[in-house]
């Protein structure tokens, strides 16, 4: 989704359907990439990573995409649970560095 | 496995008063730890990098005089708010990367620090 203003773009899923996030980062010299979650009020909880010679892994719900020609990547997050609702946010990593710059970040609510 | 442990989780401080957060790596060590902060509904932005033994680097916009780091141990980075305000009340969060061949691209957060000024 675009950014709204001050607020974090927001997704929102029935549950059990499939949920896509997306996040398009800004370094092409971006060697890896980390998939976040961020339940409110608490530090960010790694989901899954992708470096950048793959173009996509799989977890366990969750497969990771990445389209370095357009600078994109993509969370899937299958039969989306109520406990997935939180904020979702990217992570890219400079090349030989373990700095790493966050994307906006996007809210995942469940709907029951 | 591995954690990163931030103290205190929250804190209420006086306008023009200093407060200490401390971030601790649990059964690791970290020459490197990172700062970021985030305001409400919005994403972490990095502010600085712990090196243990040397400088902080910050990043541009930062006040290092502001944002006091020292990196005294490979276990243990401190940020200091100094005079704080109330724009200075946000969620400080600290982050180390992971040692080894199967977690060298891990990075482990702190749960994050609160910070309040009133």
């Amino acid at each position: 989704g675009e950014s709204v203003g001050l607020h974090l773009p927001t997704l929102s899923v029935q549950e059990g359907d499939n949920s896509i996030i997306n996040c398009a980062y800004s370094n092409s010299a971006s060697d890896y990439f980390i998939w976040y979650k961020q339940e409110s009020g608490k530090g960010p909880q790694f989901i899954i990573d992708i470096r950048s010679n793959m173009d996509k892994r799989q977890g366990q719900r969750v497969t990771v995409l990445l389209n370095k020609t357009v600078k994109h990547l993509s969370l899937q997050i299958a039969a989306t649970q109520p406990g997935d609702s939180a904020v979702y946010f990217c992570a890219e990593r400079s090349s030989g560095t373990y700095k790493y710059i966050f994307g906006t970040g996007t809210r995942l609510k469940v709907l029951a | 496995g591995a954690v990163v442990s931030q103290h205190p989780s929250r804190v209420i401080c006086k306008s023009g008063t200093s407060v200490k957060i401390e971030c601790r790596s649990l059964d690791f060590q970290a020459t490197t730890m990172f700062w970021y902060r985030q305001f409400p509904k919005k994403s972490l932005m990095l502010m600085a990098t712990s090196n243990e033994g040397s400088k902080a680097t910050y990043e541009q916009g930062v006040e290092k005089d502001k944002f006091l780091i020292n990196h005294a141990s490979l276990t243990l980075s401190t940020l200091t708010v100094t005079s704080a305000h109330p724009e200075d009340s946000s969620f400080y969060i600290c982050s180390a990367p992971g040692t080894g061949s199967s977690s060298g691209n891990t990075i482990y957060f702190g749960e994050g620090s609160w910070l309040t000024v009133v």
